[in-house]
């Protein structure tokens, strides 16, 4: 069974600095996708990155990074420069690719990042 | 915007009731997600169609039910409503199924209480 694990659920950074937000998942299956989702306190999901289990290199998106860990099982999210806009709940999730059920996400319990001026 | 629409935004309705939450996807997405979140199960995927065919199954109760329409539209019908059903429910779309790169667009979402 797939499994998202968030263990930071608050985070405090500096305007301007750079901030990691951890996850680790786990999967049986070799071919899957992970995702970050932003949800600010307007409660839209907003997707920030995406990182294939086959892709040899990391993820970026501008400010966004994806430090991804394969043989550890991590997949973390790290922002560059943070703005007072990125305040906001983080998501990762995860998506199998190869079983019947592969519209199926998972999603860990999130981190709120809090960004001070 | 995503381009995902839900209505209605607010759903406020009292235990036992059913209610129905309405999405449209993207123009050309053809399949649609449904997700709960709580703040006690946490963002819960439900159901996912796909041109009108039920793909993916997660959480979801024996009292909901799903369906998409010819016309691509899903409804999410919630029957039998407890206190703790009360959530904001969230539909996405995305063009494809399967691909593991499927980036799903998500609603605004309904907020529904159930007193």
């Amino acid at each position: 069974a797939q499994k998202i694990t968030q263990t930071q659920p608050g985070m405090f950074v500096q305007e301007k600095e750079a901030v990691t937000l951890d996850c680790t998942y786990d999967t049986s299956d070799p071919s899957y996708g992970l995702f970050w989702y932003k949800q600010p306190s307007s409660g839209e999901m907003i997707f920030l990155i995406y990182q294939g289990s086959y892709d040899q290199q990391n993820a970026t998106e501008g400010r966004y990074s994806l430090n991804f860990q394969k043989a550890r099982k991590s997949a973390n999210l790290v922002i560059s420069a943070s703005q007072l806009g990125d305040s906001a709940m983080y998501f990762c999730a995860m998506r199998e690719v190869s079983n019947t059920n592969a519209g199926k996400s998972t999603f860990g319990d999130g981190t709120t990042l809090t960004v001070k001026p | 915007d995503s381009g995902v629409t839900q209505t209605p935004k607010h759903l406020i309705t009292a235990t036992g009731q059913r209610v129905t939450l309405r999405c449209s996807p993207r123009s050309g997405d053809l399949s649609v997600y449904w997700y709960q979140q709580s703040l006690d199960q946490g963002l819960q995927f439900l159901i996912q169609y796909y041109n009108g065919e039920e793909r993916a199954k997660g959480n979801i109760l024996e009292r909901f039910s799903a369906q998409q329409f010819p016309d691509l539209h899903s409804e999410l019908n919630l029957s039998s409503l407890e206190l703790g059903d009360s959530a904001l429910y969230f539909c996405a779309s995305s063009v494809g199924q399967r691909v593991s790169y499927n980036e799903q667009f998500f609603g605004p979402g309904t907020r529904l209480t159930v007193l």
